[in-house]
């Protein structure tokens, strides 16, 4: 019940198209849905993030779109570039647990030229 | 503003020796995390500390690992002795806990990537 899925594992992107990643929870206490992004040989840095009174949040051309019934929610990367190519990870928190993250299994984009 | 800090950033040690890694939060930050993060895998929770006091160890090998956070500030986390399976990147978070709008935000360092051999 504290497991977040996350899908594809790998996705390819020609430039200018857009990148979908999927993620879906189990448990409905989770009140926070932050998105991370790493580069190889850095840390995870936040991304975007949505609380789930919000259906979409968007932050310029990176959007999250929350489906509170279906316990799923996705990261929309418009215009994709070249530069975005790196590991995606959605993760949920717990506020009664202190902001502990469970992570997703991550998505590996790669956006070609 | 300094980022989280961590050393060393890589270490290669033989199984059943020990290793210690060091991080230093982003000051004024109470909250501390490490993470594991498995070649392939999303970064997983190990510990985590508020001010120098545990908040939750549930998924820490406590018969090989300890952390400790002295003075609420710099941590340690070490392994003894190593195993294969150990081998991975060790993150540290900082936090400074939930903001006004209910998001939380954990800045996370370099990482040490650890090899057991």
């Amino acid at each position: 019940q504290q497991q977040v899925k996350q899908s594809p594992q790998s996705l390819i992107v020609q430039k200018g198209g857009i990148s979908i990643i999927n993620c879906a929870y189990e448990n409905t206490a989770f009140d926070y849905f932050p998105w991370y992004q790493q580069f190889p040989g850095k840390g995870p840095a936040l991304l975007i993030a949505i609380r789930p009174d919000v259906s979409e949040k968007k932050e310029g051309r990176f959007t999250i779109s929350f489906n509170k019934s279906a316990k799923q929610f996705s990261l929309h990367i418009m215009d994709s570039q070249p530069g975005d190519s790196a590991t995606y990870f959605c993760a949920a928190t717990l506020y009664n647990q202190g902001g502990k993250l469970i992570f997703g299994q991550g998505t590996e984009l790669s956006v070609k030229p | 503003e300094a980022g989280v800090a961590q050393s060393p950033r890589y270490k290669i040690i033989e199984k059943r020796q020990s290793v210690a890694f060091w991080c230093n939060p982003i000051s004024g930050h109470a909250t501390l995390y490490w993470y594991q993060q498995i070649l392939g895998q999303g970064p997983k929770l190990l510990i985590q500390f508020q001010n120098n006091g545990v908040v939750d160890d549930s998924q820490l090998p406590k018969d090989r690992f300890s952390a400790e956070r002295l003075k609420g500030v710099d941590s340690t986390l070490k392994i003894q002795p190593a195993k294969l399976e150990d081998s991975a990147v060790y993150l540290c978070a900082s936090s400074l806990g939930r903001t006004s709008d209910g998001s939380y935000e954990q800045y996370f360092g370099p990482g040490t990537r650890l090899t057991v051999t």
